[in-house]
C-alpha cells in the first residue's frame, strides 16, 4: 500500500488559492489518488479523485504529474468555511479501501 | 445529509458496559466500513463488510465485533468498555468493495466512557 506524506498544517487568507501537495513515491500502477475533507466532529467528505494529469470539479482541482509520485490538491479562492483537515489517500479501486489508513492529514486554517 | 445514517449521535456509558452502534448505508451501497477516531490516533479503520460478508479487518479489538444484516445495515458492538474507547465512531459506505468515486461517511457516533 502506497504511503503518503503531506504537510501537517497550512494557513491561508480568504480569497487565496491553497495548494496541498501529497507525496506518494511508491504509488502502484493501478492506484488512484483520492482526497477527503473533514470538519471537526464530522465524517470525512470525498472531494476529488484522479489517476493522472488533471481533474477538476466544482470544489477543487487535482494535479498529478506524469510520474504520479506526488499530487497537488488545489482549492481556489478559499473561504473561512474551507478550514478543515484534508486527507490524501492512494490505492486501487479494486481493493478494499478499508485497508487504507487515513494519515494525520493537513490542517488548513483560513483567516479573514 | 450524506445518506449514511448513524445512531445514536451521542452515547455516554460506564466502563465495563456494552454498547451497539448502528449504521444504515447510502441507498445502493453494499459495503460498510467502520472507523474509530480519537484525538491522539486519527482515523483508524476497524472493519469492512460487503453484502453481509466480512471483507477486511483493521485494528479492531477482540472486545469489538460487527455484522452486516440482510437489509445491509450494520452494527458495531463494543463490550467491556474502557476509558480509552472514548472516541468518534464513523461508518462509511460504498457501492462496491473498492473506492470508486470514494466512499460516503456518516456523521458519527460520539462515545464517551466514564
Amino acid at each position: 500500500l502506497a504511503k503518503t506524506t503531506q504537510p501537517i498544517s497550512m494557513d491561508s487568507y480568504e480569497g487565496q488559492e491553497v495548494n496541498i501537495t501529497c507525496s506518494h513515491n511508491n504509488i502502484a500502477t493501478n492506484d488512484y489518488i483520492t482526497w477527503y475533507q473533514q470538519f471537526p466532529s464530522q465524517g470525512p467528505r470525498f472531494i476529488i479523485q484522479g489517476y493522472k494529469t488533471k481533474v477538476t470539479n466544482e470544489v477543487a482541482s487535482l494535479f498529478i504529474p506524469a510520474d504520479r509520485k506526488s499530487s497537488t490538491l488545489s482549492l481556489p479562492r478559499v473561504s473561512l468555511s474551507d478550514t478543515a483537515v484534508y486527507y490524501c489517500l492512494v490505492g486501487t479501486t479494486t481493493d478494499s479501501w478499508g485497508k487504507l489508513q487515513f494519515g494525520a492529514g493537513t490542517q488548513v486554517v483560513v483567516t479573514p | 445529509d450524506s445518506g449514511v445514517t448513524q445512531t445514536p449521535k451521542h452515547l455516554i456509558t460506564a466502563t465495563g458496559q456494552r454498547v451497539t452502534l448502528r449504521c444504515s448505508p447510502r441507498s445502493g451501497d453494499l459495503s460498510v466500513y467502520w472507523y474509530q477516531q480519537s484525538l491522539d490516533q486519527g482515523l483508524q479503520f476497524l472493519i469492512q463488510y460487503y453484502n453481509g460478508e466480512e471483507r477486511a479487518k483493521g485494528n479492531i479489538l477482540e472486545r469489538f465485533s460487527a455484522q452486516q444484516f440482510p437489509d445491509l445495515h450494520s452494527e458495531l458492538n463494543l463490550s467491556s468498555l474502557e476509558l480509552g474507547d472514548s472516541a468518534l465512531y464513523f461508518c462509511a459506505s460504498s457501492v462496491g468493495t473498492g473506492g470508486d468515486y470514494g466512499y460516503t461517511f456518516g456523521s458519527g457516533t460520539r462515545l464517551t466512557v466514564v
